[in-house]
């Protein structure tokens, strides 16, 4: 089966605790994106990678950081330094940089102990 | 900056009605327009995407449409069914392409059997 996968479903954190997301994808997906969802709030981007070894700042990345050692994965760690981290995070990846349809993960919900 | 806005914000309907969504967006120099389905807890499933040359796009009981120059789209789902109800997303792409996705809130559509 191709798809986008997420782990954990459910991630708890402690306060000062750095936690890592992971995205796995099996598309052949060149782009891979990192949102964050919040109630009464559309999709926020925090990170996106054009290419492995590559990865942009989206709109609200202060306090989080990536990487893409493999074009397969893009784990997204959240720091301590994000001071209200509780949220749906959703992974999602394209073909390629621009233009075409990103498909989705199923998501993580970080919450704050 | 873009904003997308989506009204209403919830809607509940009795089963085999047709109904419409809308979505409004800022700035009319848009790459593409996508449609989303979202079910509580999950992530974004797309559904159609519009490309800013294209005035609609089908699929099945589906059918979305552009006005670029008013800032307007709709999703038109005929003979609605209990397994419709979820949250529907729209999101907007820049005009140049870009990575990021300008989402809207949603709008939380109930079919009631």
């Amino acid at each position: 089966d191709g798809g986008i996968t997420q782990s954990p479903k459910y991630l708890f954190r402690k306060e000062g605790q750095n936690v890592t997301l992971s995205c796995e994808q099996n598309l052949n997906h060149d782009a891979m994106y990192w949102y964050r969802q919040d109630p009464g709030q559309g999709l926020r981007l925090i990170y996106y990678s054009q290419i492995v070894n590559d990865f942009q700042k989206g709109d609200i990345a202060e306090g989080y950081s990536v990487s893409r050692e493999k074009k397969e994965s893009f784990p997204l760690t959240v720091t301590s330094a994000q001071k209200n981290p509780t949220a749906f995070y959703l992974c999602a990846s394209s073909i390629k940089q621009g233009g075409e349809t990103q498909y989705f993960g199923p998501g993580t919900r970080l919450l704050v102990l | 900056k873009q904003e997308v806005t989506q009204i209403p914000a919830a809607l509940s309907v009795p089963e085999g009605e047709n109904l419409v969504l809308n979505c409004s967006f800022t700035d009319s120099a848009i790459y593409n327009l996508q449609w989303f389905r979202q079910d509580p807890g999950k992530g974004l499933t797309s559904l159609l995407l519009i490309q800013s040359s294209q005035r609609e796009q089908t699929s099945g009981r589906l059918n979305a449409s552009l006005d670029k120059s008013s800032g307007r789209s709709t999703l038109y789902i005929a003979a609605s069914q209990p397994g419709d109800s979820a949250t529907y997303l729209c999101a907007v792409r820049g005009g140049t392409g870009a990575n990021n996705l300008f989402f809207g809130t949603g709008t939380r559509l109930t079919v009631i059997p």
